[in-house]
C-alpha cells in the first residue's frame, strides 16, 4: 500500500513568507509526529497528533509554527513568517497506534530553503 | 531532559565485516525504550530495531543486534556481514515510556566499502 506522502518535496521561499507544508499518513494511522532535520544535524520532535486528543506542540519551535490535523488524516505544519534559520528537512511520521509499540513510517521529507 | 549522544560522525566497514555504533543517553527515567533509525540518502527513515529498557535481553533483528547497558546508559547497535545496502545515517533514538517526544542522537554515518 501507500506509505506517507509529503508535499512539496522540495520548497524555497522568501524571508518573511508564509509556508504550508502537507502530510498524507498511512490511511488508518492515528499518529501523526512532524519532526525537523538541519544539515547534518539529528531529528528535532516539533508535534505530535494522536487520535482526537489534543496534540503535543511542546516542540515548536516558536509561534511562528503551527499544525493541524482533521481527525486522523492530512496534516499540515505552517511557518509564518519564515526566517534563515528555518532551512531545514520536515519530516512527517505516523503510525497505527502507539508510536513506541508500533513502527513508525516515515514520508521521504521536505527540503525548506529560506533565501 | 533526556540527551542522546553519538560519538561517531563518520564510520566505515569493509563489506561482510563487522561494525559497532555507539550511543549513549542520560536521562533519570527507569522506563522507556530506544531505537536505531537508518537514513539512506533517499532520506526515508527506517527502522532497524527497538529495545524496552524493562528487557535485559539484547534485541536482534536479523544482521542488527545492540548490546544494551542500562546501568552504563549504553545503546549500541552491531551490525554484521555489512552489506553496500547498509551505507546510510544511523540515529540513536531515546523515548520515555509516558511520553510522546522522540530524542534523536546527531547521527553516525556509515559507508560500507566493496
Amino acid at each position: 500500500g501507500a506509505g506517507v506522502s509529503q508535499s512539496p518535496s522540495n520548497k524555497v521561499t522568501e524571508k518573511g513568507k508564509d509556508v504550508e507544508l502537507r502530510c498524507d499518513p498511512i490511511s488508518g494511522h492515528t499518529a501523526l509526529y512532524w519532526y525537523r532535520q538541519r544539515l547534518g544535524q539529528g531529528l528535532e520532535f516539533l508535534i505530535y497528533f494522536q487520535g482526537n486528543s489534543a496534540p503535543d506542540k511542546s516542540g515548536l519551535p516558536s509561534d511562528r509554527f503551527s499544525a493541524e490535523r482533521t481527525g486522523e488524516s492530512v496534516s499540515t505544519l505552517t511557518i509564518q513568517r519564515t526566517q534563515q534559520e528555518d532551512s531545514a528537512v520536515y519530516l512527517c511520521a505516523s503510525s497505527s497506534r502507539n508510536p513506541v509499540k508500533e513502527t513508525q513510517y516515515f514520508g521521504p521529507g521536505t527540503r525548506l530553503l529560506v533565501l | 531532559a533526556q540527551t542522546v549522544t553519538q560519538s561517531q560522525p563518520e564510520m566505515s566497514v569493509q563489506e561482510a565485516e563487522t561494525v559497532t555504533l555507539s550511543c549513549t543517553y542520560d536521562t533519570s527515567e527507569s522506563n522507556y525504550y530506544l531505537f536505531w533509525y537508518k537514513q539512506p540518502p533517499s532520506r526515508q527513515m527506517i527502522l532497524v530495531i527497538r529495545q524496552e529498557a524493562y528487557k535485559q535481553q539484547n534485541a536482534t533483528e536479523n544482521r542488527f543486534s545492540v548490546n544494551f547497558q542500562k546501568a552504563a546508559k549504553s545503546f549500541s547497535l552491531k551490525i554484521s556481514d555489512s552489506q553496500l545496502g547498509d551505507t546510510a545515517m544511523y540515529f540513536c533514538a531515546f523515548m520515555k515510556n509516558t511520553g510522546n517526544q522522540f530524542y534523536f542522537g546527531t547521527g553516525t554515518s556509515l559507508t560500507v566499502i566493496p
